[in-house]
């Protein structure tokens, strides 16, 4: 299964933009990127999905390279709300449904 | 949104003793539910993928025998821990899929087990 490496933390400021970085160089013709979220001691939290094209919804954007080797999950005004670990996950092919946590990026806001 | 709950929300037992947990969809028909562990400061490891009526497949490493899943209801699946021991402690989480493809899980808030 094609993996995804993300930086292991991140900060940012109340209502700054941020910018969390994937990379998934080995990414199949089939593989969808999710995102997910998870707050401390619950469960993780669905945010975005995406196969080629851009995406927007009410909690954030996902930006994908053009050569889909690379996404960015962009939280356009962080809040303390936003602080949790964000996991980019690929699905596709044998790994149909399943969802593979890494260790995430731990998003710290400041206030 | 979709609403996925789990029953109890924290469990604390005694060495030896089975403990069930319930995972429910209420307000959609989950054709598809996974059960996750998480130790302490690690990420979610998928224990078990189970569809409704059929029986459950797990992933390497997890003892069938030990954590038994039943999905007998396209709203229900339960998750017994047979016979704990303190490394069994852990956070449990379930989620729940409505099969479309490539749709996305809905995460219940968890089950936090103490095993004495």
């Amino acid at each position: 299964d094609a993996k995804t490496t993300q930086p292991n933390s991140m900060e940012s400021n109340e209502e700054e933009p941020v910018h969390l970085p994937c990379n998934h160089s080995t990414i199949s013709g089939t593989d969808y990127i999710h995102w997910y979220r998870q707050l401390p001691s619950q469960g993780p939290e669905y945010v975005i999905h995406g196969l080629t094209s851009n995406v927007n919804n009410r909690m954030a954007s996902l930006a994908i390279a053009e050569d889909r080797k690379s996404s960015t999950l962009i939280l356009h005004r962080a809040t303390l709300r936003d602080a949790a670990v964000y996991y980019c996950i690929l699905t596709g092919g044998t790994s149909y449904g399943k969802l593979t946590f890494g260790q995430g990026t731990i998003l710290t806001v400041h206030p | 949104g979709a609403v996925v709950s789990q029953h109890p929300s924290r469990v604390i037992c005694k060495s030896g003793t089975s403990v069930k947990i319930e995972c429910r969809s209420l307000d959609f028909q989950a054709t598809t539910m996974f059960w996750y562990r998480q130790f302490p400061k690690q990420s979610l490891m998928l224990m078990a993928t189970s569809n409704e009526g059929s029986k459950a497949t797990y992933e390497q490493g997890v003892e069938k025998d030990k954590f038994l899943i039943n999905h007998a209801s396209l709203t229900l699946s339960t998750l017994t821990v047979t016979s704990a021991h303190p490394e069994d402690s852990s956070f449990y989480i379930c989620s729940a899929s409505s099969g479309r493809l490539y749709n996305e899980q809905f995460f219940g808030p968890g089950t936090r087990l103490t095993v004495l």
